[in-house]
């Protein structure tokens, strides 16, 4: 079992619309989850973190965490053409401060 | 946030030679730094964690003879690539932990390598 799993995608949404990135991961020690955007060859850039369970919301970005059932979720609302990028959930925490990644979805958003 | 700026951004080297990519943590002070690796449209692959003042961490499977890391500084750390070969050529990441909203994880702008 992989320790962080995501759809590899890609999730494809019309512009405006509301785009819904899931993530699992496997360790119940983990305790910080992030969500970075990276577009093709660029390095991973941070759009949001969560620790807390229940909902985390900043601009049009609404990360969501349930601890119980191990899960984290990121919502993109109003979604743009320049939100077309890989999404990537990653977790620490249970691993010794080491980040670990998701291998990522693919969102593209279409005008 | 956090700026983390890495060194060169692109370096293409001959089959053999080495090379250093630098790492620094520009406005906050990082006892901890990873560097990856990323191959194109795969995840990102940490390699190993490197802590100021003592020997890096490596990860099953990367050679820690040829991945030569050094944390120095509280800014500053170096990953060498020695003995470089084609297949060594990738995209290398460094990010740096701050202490803001407990332990958030900043990346560098990415370093490309061509081993030529």
């Amino acid at each position: 079992q992989k320790e962080v799993e995501q759809n590899s995608g890609p999730l494809s949404v019309p512009e405006g619309a509301i785009a819904s990135l899931n993530c699992t991961y496997s360790d119940r020690g983990s305790q910080s989850f992030f969500w970075y955007r990276q577009y093709s060859g660029k390095s991973p850039e941070l759009i949001m973190f969560i620790y807390s369970n229940g909902d985390k919301e900043d601009g049009r970005f609404t990360a969501q965490l349930n601890k119980a059932s191990q899960y984290v979720s990121l919502l993109i609302r109003d979604s743009q053409p320049s939100d077309s990028a890989t999404y990537l959930c990653a977790v620490t925490g249970g691993y010794g401060n080491k980040l670990v990644f998701g291998a990522g979805t693919i969102l593209r958003v279409k005008s | 946030g956090a700026v983390v700026s890495q060194h060169p951004s692109r370096v293409i080297c001959k089959s053999g030679t080495s090379v250093k990519i630098e790492c620094r943590s520009l406005d906050f002070q990082a006892t901890t730094m990873f560097w990856y690796r990323q191959f194109p449209k795969k995840s990102l692959m940490l390699m190993a964690t490197s802590n100021e003042g003592s020997k890096a961490t490596y990860e099953q499977g990367v050679e820690k003879d040829k991945f030569l890391i050094n944390h120095a500084s509280l800014t500053l750390s170096t990953l060498t690539v020695t003995s470089a070969h084609p297949e060594d050529s990738s995209f290398y990441i460094c990010s740096a932990i701050t202490g803001e909203g407990g332990n958030t994880i900043y990346f560098g702008e990415g370093s490309w390598l061509t081993v030529v």
